[in-house]
């Protein structure tokens, strides 16, 4: 079955610590997502891929880091430099130039807790 | 304005019922369009896209509206298992760069 994974599924992390969230893909997909959502609120981009080795600052990237050294493979590292980490993370691929209706497909999401 | 506007609800309608949500978008060179429905702690689905003909999936039935900029769902017959978060995105000029959603809009369906 294709589709998108991330893990783990609840992560929980003192103060101070790196942590990185796994996502990966076999749906063929070019483009790759990180999204943030807070409760009550609407996704929030924080990086994404359209190719591999190669990634673009959303709108929130301050904090966060990631890699895209294989197509498949998306992972996004939340710094102790991230102020406010506590949030639910989303991946999601597309397959871009496939006509416009480019639609995103999502992981289950990795829910980050910092204690 | 934002770029795209969606009422948060919630939305609470009885079983049966029809139901509509409208999303407005700001940027007129907008190529595409979806909903996608967020179930509590879950993952964004795509529902359905939205063509400028518009389009019908069963109960669902999505609409454009370009000289207004805004799109629309409707749901008619509403079941309980509709309970969800609906999530208006639209795609920028150039396609998949940088996709805006909405900040969704609440339905509860009550028996």
């Amino acid at each position: 079955d294709g589709g998108i994974t991330q893990s783990p599924k609840y992560l929980f992390r003192k103060e101070g610590q790196n942590v990185t969230l796994s996502c990966e893909q076999n749906l063929n997909h070019d483009a790759m997502y990180w999204y943030r959502q807070d409760p009550g609120q609407g996704l929030r981009l924080i990086y994404y891929s359209q190719i591999v080795n190669d990634f673009q600052k959303g709108d929130i990237a301050e904090g966060y880091s990631v890699s895209r050294e294989k197509k498949e493979s998306f992972p996004l590292t939340v710094t102790s430099a991230q102020k406010n980490p506590t949030a639910f993370y989303l991946c999601a691929s597309s397959k871009p130039g496939q006509g416009i209706y480019n639609e995103q497909f999502f992981g289950p999401g990795t829910r980050l807790t910092v204690l | 304005r934002k770029e795209v506007e969606q009422d948060p609800g919630p939305f609470n309608v009885p079983e049966g019922a029809t139901v509509a949500f409208n999303c407005t978008y700001s940027n007129s060179a907008s190529q595409s369009f979806f909903w996608y429905r967020q179930d509590c702690r879950k993952e964004p689905k795509l529902l359905m896209s939205v063509y400028s003909s518009g389009n019908e999936d069963g109960r669902f039935t999505a609409q454009l509206n370009r000289a207004s900029q805004y799109i629309s769902l409707l749901i008619r017959d509403s079941k309980l298992s509709d309970s969800a978060t609906y999530l208006c995105v639209v795609n920028p000029p150039g396609g998949y760069q940088k996709v805006t959603f909405g900040t969704g809009t609440k339905l509860q369906v009550i028996p």
